[in-house]
């Protein structure tokens, strides 16, 4: 059972370029989530999915954009990325619909560099 | 705006002794509350969870955390520690309209 899968693992990107992160889940979950963590500021909400076809933002939406492209996946996209983004990306998922008693399922994290 | 504060972000303790890691939040009214641990390279894991049913909450390798109401505190705790729980420790809330909030962090270093 591989939990969440995130994809790449690691990425450097130039000041500009775009790109796509990844992320599956295969425990049927409604939710899903993308965070960024940074040194001392904790995990910081990007946007989340609340069920298949639905996505809202989150605390730091801007210069990203996201697509639950069915249940199991929920890509977010740099479209020009800037080295305020560099970072590790972590996506989780749980079964409910953002109801706020349900613990998180975390992947392992891309750790992206923008230089 | 409600928010989850962990004091000191970094904790020292040599192997075998009492383990403290402090949370504070801030809401009116009672959140639910879980503590997360990551080890290098990792994403993620829930070590605990409080959801009111009991004010000390065991959780997995050992710790154990209790909500204390009237401080706004969910402090967790280990007897002993060994080297194996160094690592970086989140507590985190649900909080109001909001979704979970997280602390800062917790980086905890066992010392033999």
């Amino acid at each position: 059972n591989a939990g969440v899968t995130q994809t790449p693992k690691f990425q450097v990107l130039k000041t500009g370029q775009s790109m796509t992160l990844q992320c599956a889940q295969d425990m049927n979950h409604n939710s899903m989530y993308w965070y960024r963590q940074d040194p001392g500021m904790g995990l910081r909400l990007i946007y989340y999915s609340a069920s298949e076809g639905t996505t809202d933002k989150g605390e730091v939406p801007n210069g990203y954009n996201v697509s639950r492209l069915n249940k199991r996946e929920f890509s977010l996209r740099l479209e020009s990325a800037a080295p305020s983004q560099t970072s590790v990306y972590f996506c989780a998922s749980e079964p409910g619909q953002g109801k706020r008693n349900s613990p998180l399922h975390f992947g392992n994290g891309t750790r992206l560099t923008v230089t | 705006a409600q928010s989850v504060t962990q004091l000191g972000s970094h904790v020292s303790v040599s192997e075998g002794a009492l383990v403290l890691l402090r949370c504070n939040y801030s809401s009116s009214v009672p959140p639910y509350l879980f503590w997360y641990v990551q080890y290098p390279n990792q994403g993620l894991q829930l070590l605990l969870k409080y959801t009111s049913a009991a004010t000390l909450v065991k959780g997995i390798n050992g710790f154990e955390a209790e909500f204390k109401k009237s401080e706004t505190s969910f402090h967790l705790t280990k007897p002993s520690a060994h080297m194996s729980d160094a690592a970086e420790y989140f507590c985190a809330a649900g909080l109001g309209a909001q979704k979970l909030v997280f602390g800062q962090g917790t980086r905890l270093t066992i010392n033999p």
